[in-house]
Parts: structure tokens; C-alpha cells; sequence
């Protein structure tokens, strides 16, 4: 059955540095999601994506984050400088198109855990 | 902005008990999603209902759009059960395709042997 999969599974990082968090969705899918849940917190909205622009992004996503999709496969998210906040599970989610009129499910990657020191 | 609240926020039983997670939401959605996160934190999307009821195994999700409220239920609870159960709303709006999801806090349900 195909997956959203995301690398690496546990990154590092001292603060201040650039990190890129990569997921590869499922393959006919379209519209792209990034998530992310502080630890003991609920899981909350960054990003939305589709068409190679951004649909809609949370106050959160401020000028730090940043993604794309280079190839065609990959969807990742960029932040610049991190912060120690910025220490969480980060989710990809993956959604196909629309079949008609209605929602359809979306499924999210495993998840990378940063750690900002 | 929509709110999604969840109880119980811990939920202990024993195993083969009949469990029940309650979820409600302030604002018109287009779909109500109950996923189910594992101790190492994947999650994975067990129902996505816009009405009525589903079931999939022992699990059953209900929803009374009218009211808001929408329910798992989980028959003859087992220990493998244990995990963090979350409900999570999509917007109601004409951009499907583009279904930002708003999660409650989850439910961390145990099930003792």
C-alpha cells in the first residue's frame, strides 16, 4: 500500500542553524500538507500546498519556514534559523484530488522529530 | 476559527470494555477525521466521516452534524487499542483539495490486560 514518507526520522540541530525536513507524498496525490505538534501539545496547521504554490499557511509559518517541491517528488520544509520553539514532531500529509465535490482523506507521514539545542 | 474539543483527555480501562471518545466542534465542517496516534508518534487516519455512521472492525464513528458531536467507540477493547485517539475537523468550503485540519487535544486511551 503506498505511503507518505518523511527523512530523517530524528534530526539535531543547534539553534540558529537551517534545517530541511523532506517528505515524499503519494504518488498521484496533489495537495500537500505540513504539520507540526510541540511535545504533550496538539498536532496544528503550518502549511498547505498545491499547484507548486502555497494554498494557505497558519500564523505560524511566518519568514522562517519556507517550502517546496523541487522534483516532482519531494515536498520539503525549509526553516532558515531555528529556534529552540521549534522543537517538534514535524508532520507531511499527502491528499489526492478531489473525485467530485467532498473532502478526502488525508495521509501523513511518520513524522521528524526536531530538537533544537 | 474552529474549535475541536475532546473527552475524556485520559481514558483507562480493561480489556474488552467498551470505550467511547467524544469529540465536538464549534464551527460547519465538511468532514470529521479520527486518527489514531502510536507511542512513537505516527499517525495514522483510521475515519474521515461527513455524516451518519461508519465501522471498520471493532471500531465505530458516529457523527451528529446538527449537534456538532461526532464519537468513536471502540467494542471489545484490547491492550494493542492503546494509543492516543485524535479527532481533527476540515473546513467547510468550496477549496476541496485544500482541507487544513484542526485537531483536538486527543485522547490517550489505555487498556489494561
Amino acid at each position: 500500500e503506498p505511503e507518505v514518507t518523511q527523512t530523517p526520522s530524528h534530526q539535531v540541530t543547534q539553534m540558529g542553524q537551517e534545517v530541511i525536513l523532506r517528505c515524499v507524498p503519494i504518488s498521484n496525490h496533489l495537495y500537500f500538507y505540513w504539520y507540526r505538534q510541540i511535545l504533550g501539545q496538539k498536532v496544528e496547521f503550518l502549511v498547505s500546498f498545491y499547484n507548486n504554490e502555497i494554498s494557505e499557511k497558519s500564523e505560524i509559518f511566518d519568514d522562517q519556514f519556507s517550502v517546496e517541491r523541487p522534483d516532482g517528488s519531494n515536498f520539503t520544509l525549509k526553516i532558515r534559523s531555528t529556534k529552540l520553539e521549534d522543537s517538534a514532531m514535524y508532520f507531511c500529509a499527502s491528499q489526492r484530488a478531489p473525485a467530485g465535490r467532498g473532502p478526502n482523506e488525508q495521509f501523513f507521514g511518520p513524522g521528524t522529530r526536531l530538537t533544537v539545542l | 476559527k474552529n474549535e475541536v474539543e475532546q473527552s475524556p483527555q485520559n481514558l483507562t480501562a480493561q480489556e474488552g470494555e467498551f470505550i467511547t471518545i467524544n469529540c465536538s466542534y464549534s464551527v460547519g465542517i465538511s468532514a470529521l477525521h479520527w486518527l489514531q496516534q502510536h507511542p512513537g508518534g505516527g499517525i495514522v487516519s483510521l475515519f474521515m466521516l461527513s455524516s451518519g455512521k461508519k465501522k471498520h472492525g471493532r471500531l465505530i464513528a458516529t457523527i451528529n452534524i446538527q449537534e456538532k458531536h461526532s464519537s468513536l467507540h471502540i467494542t471489545a477493547s484490547h491492550p494493542r487499542d492503546s494509543a492516543v485517539y485524535i479527532c481533527a475537523a476540515s473546513p467547510h468550503s468550496d477549496n476541496f483539495g485544500n482541507e487544513k485540519l484542526t485537531f483536538g487535544t486527543g485522547t490517550r486511551l489505555t487498556i489494561i490486560p
